[in-house]
């Protein structure tokens, strides 16, 4: 069964200081790669995936994550955090011939001005 | 953009009353919808797959006759909470599945408070 990692439970930072939160999952086939928002009182919104190509992939809002292979990883970047990136960050994975995704636990940012 | 709403955004039910939960797929047409269930500050746990004309397929440990799914088109799914005890008390987020660009777009969620 696949499973998904998330090490950094929550994360503070200061503004202008850069990112990264750490994924990594357990599959040995072809995976699909996301990350998902949850800001305080919405709804998960899609950061950025992965499926194929190029490892580092670009999302919204200035995020890109590395797809690493042979560390199973997927960390998610950003180089100058605003207060307005205090969310919580989840890291998704779907292997190929299953249509759900497996979530890691979250990563709660938390942007000090 | 694909969007997915979830009606009621919020119930309080009384222990032994059910809950129907609607999930909808407002610009697109979704033969796969997803129940999930989150606890407070942690993640999000797939409780079923929901096929538009045919049953749902349930995860390992949850229990089919309690929480009932009702794929009823391509754009509607229901999570009906049957019986509905204090331990259900959680935050039911759906998702729809974008088949052409296999990426899943979420609801808002639907906080349930059984007392």
């Amino acid at each position: 069964a696949q499973s998904v990692s998330q090490h950094n439970h929550h994360v503070i930072l200061s503004e202008a200081a850069s990112l990264e939160l750490g994924c990594n999952y357990s599959y040995g086939g072809t995976v699909n790669l996301f990350w998902y928002v949850q800001y305080p009182g919405q709804h998960l919104q899609l950061l950025l995936k992965y499926f194929s190509g190029d490892p580092l992939v670009k999302g919204i809002k200035g995020f890109e994550a590395e797809f690493i292979k042979s560390k199973f990883s997927f960390n998610l970047r950003k180089p100058s955090v605003q207060w307005s990136d205090t969310a919580e960050y989840f890291c998704a994975v779907r292997s190929t011939g299953r249509r759900a995704l497996t979530f890691g636990s979250g990563t709660r940012l938390q942007v000090q001005p | 953009g694909a969007v997915v709403s979830q009606h009621p955004s919020w119930v309080i039910c009384k222990s032994g009353t059910s809950v129907k939960i609607e999930c909808r797929s407002l610009d697109f047409q979704a033969t796969t919808m997803f129940w999930y269930r989150q606890f407070p500050k942690q993640s999000l746990m797939l409780m079923a797959t929901s096929n538009e004309g045919s049953k749902a397929t349930y995860e390992q440990g949850v229990e089919k006759d309690k929480f009932l799914i009702n794929h009823a088109s391509l754009t509607l799914s229901t999570l009906t909470v049957t019986s509905a005890h204090p331990e259900d008390s959680s935050f039911y987020i759906c998702s729809a599945r974008v088949l052409a660009i296999e990426t899943q777009y979420f609801g808002p969620g639907t906080r349930l408070l059984v007392l």
